[in-house]
């Protein structure tokens, strides 16, 4: 089935450090998101992105963190600066219009924060 | 604002034991809920959803009907494998408004035994 592919599987930063999480989306799939989940808590939505710009966000969603999806590359999400508490698995998601709420998720970016 | 409740922690069943994962939500307006599951070192993928009151969704065995008056979608199986061991998540979307954030449980991690 279609794939969302997420780059690095794995994160290790100091704190205070800038840090760029790739996400390459479902190919035709015009709404991306981004979650994050804490070890053994569960998945909280951040932010979700059509068109070029935020459509929604969460109160997770610090004013440290941005997204952006440049001339249809990579879904990044930015965090900077990185603080101890941003330690999780963030997940990417692409879905293929807002009507079509199915999301396909990639395989998480665990980051690190020390 | 929207939220899922499910079973929580694990379930361990028996190979061809009958499974239930409670799920009950509450949201303000209609919203569609949905099953995912998540194996190990993947992200969660979709499994099936249901849109209105009454509505029985359904994929590999695995089944839930949404019952408005009662705001649940209870995961079942008639016969679970080992296979069928992974975390299941609930999750909901209101989609109001033009825009919507899906809401998820916290997860329930199955484990079945051969």
């Amino acid at each position: 089935g279609p794939k969302v592919l997420q780059i690095p599987s794995h994160q290790i930063i100091d704190m205070g450090q800038m840090v760029t999480l790739n996400c390459d989306p479902v190919s035709n799939h015009l709404y991306f998101y981004w979650y994050k989940q804490i070890l053994g808590q569960q998945m909280e939505f951040l932010v979700n992105f059509y068109n070029g710009k935020v459509m929604e966000k969460s109160k997770l969603f610090k004013d440290q963190f941005s997204v952006e999806r440049p001339d249809g590359s990579y879904f990044t999400l930015k965090i900077q600066p990185t603080a101890l508490e941003d330690s999780a698995v963030y997940f990417c998601a692409s879905s293929l219009s807002r009507f079509d709420e199915r999301l396909f998720f990639g395989h998480g970016t665990k980051l690190s924060v020390l | 604002g929207d939220s899922v409740t499910q079973t929580e922690g694990q379930v361990a069943l028996s190979e061809e034991d009958f499974l239930t994962i409670h799920c009950n939500y509450s949201a303000s307006g209609y919203p569609a809920l949905f099953w995912y599951v998540q194996y190990p070192g993947e992200g969660p993928q979709f499994l099936f959803r249901a849109s209105r009151d009454k509505e029985k969704g359904s994929s590999r065995g695995f089944e839930a009907t949404y019952n408005k008056e009662a705001t649940s979608f209870h995961l079942q199986k008639a016969s679970v494998q080992e296979s069928d061991s992974a975390v299941y998540y609930c999750a909901l979307s209101d989609s109001s408004g033009g825009n919507y954030k899906p809401t998820f449980g916290k997860g329930t991690s199955l484990v079945v035994h051969p």
